[in-house]
């Protein structure tokens, strides 16, 4: 069946250290891979994504992911996290070929103190 | 951020009321979908709309139903609202034929309910 891990469910940060938040796949196909972002209170935001070429892709706000497809990863990392960086990660998968299914990762709340 | 609107933001309601949410949007994309997010349960599909009047079940569908009688629109209704319910529902968009989007799926801003 198809899933998604991520593994870190909750994560303590003091600003401007680095972050990396893992997610791992399970799925046979080519795949689509993204992080959104929660904020408290708010929808899920998307950070970036990955569907083909250069596995290291850039996002918003200083957030970059690589794709490992040998490993079935997405990590997410950020070199220098921010107070404002606190909020929920989601990572998610789908599989390309235009299906609406989405398999989304049960999210990493991440805490940045001051 | 994509152009999808969800009304109304917050809602309290009663037990056994009939409950509708809309869901609109503006992007032309050709699916339309609502989740429900609760702690510890993370996002889960409702009903998903594959085109007008084209729609199917997701994981939580039952005391759920939906319409969609326009592009833009997709409307999800509570037929008789029970307590077990009350979520924070999002609507999504997405559209696997558009160029450079990856398939990447939108959310709306979300609907607070509550039913007591």
């Amino acid at each position: 069946a198809q899933s998604v891990s991520q593994h870190n469910h909750h994560v303590i940060l003091s600003e401007a250290a680095s972050l990396e938040l893992g997610c791992n796949y399970s799925y046979g196909g080519t795949v689509n891979l993204f992080w959104y972002v929660q904020y408290p209170g708010q929808h899920l935001q998307l950070l970036l994504k990955y569907f083909s070429g250069d596995p290291l892709v850039k996002g918003i706000k200083g957030f970059e992911a690589e794709f490992i497809k040998s490993k079935f990863s997405f990590n997410l990392r950020k070199p220098s996290v921010q107070w404002s960086d606190t909020a929920e990660y989601f990572c998610a998968v789908n599989a390309q070929g235009g299906t609406y299914k989405y398999i989304f990762g049960t999210g990493t709340r991440l805490k940045v103190l001051a | 951020d994509a152009g999808i609107t969800q009304s109304p933001r917050h809602k309290v309601t009663e037990t056994g009321t009939p409950v509708t949410l809309r869901c609109h949007q503006t992007e032309n994309h050709r699916y339309m979908y609502w989740y429900r997010q609760d702690p510890g349960h993370g996002l889960r599909l409702i009903h998903y709309s594959y085109g007008v009047k084209d729609t199917d079940k997701g994981e939580v569908s039952d005391g759920y139903s939906v319409s969609r009688s326009k592009t833009e629109d997709f409307l999800l209704t509570l037929e008789s609202a029970t307590s077990s319910q009350t979520s924070v529902y999002f609507c999504a968009i997405s559209d696997p034929n558009g160029r450079n989007s990856g398939n990447t799926i939108y959310f709306g801003e979300g609907s607070w309910l509550t039913v007591v």
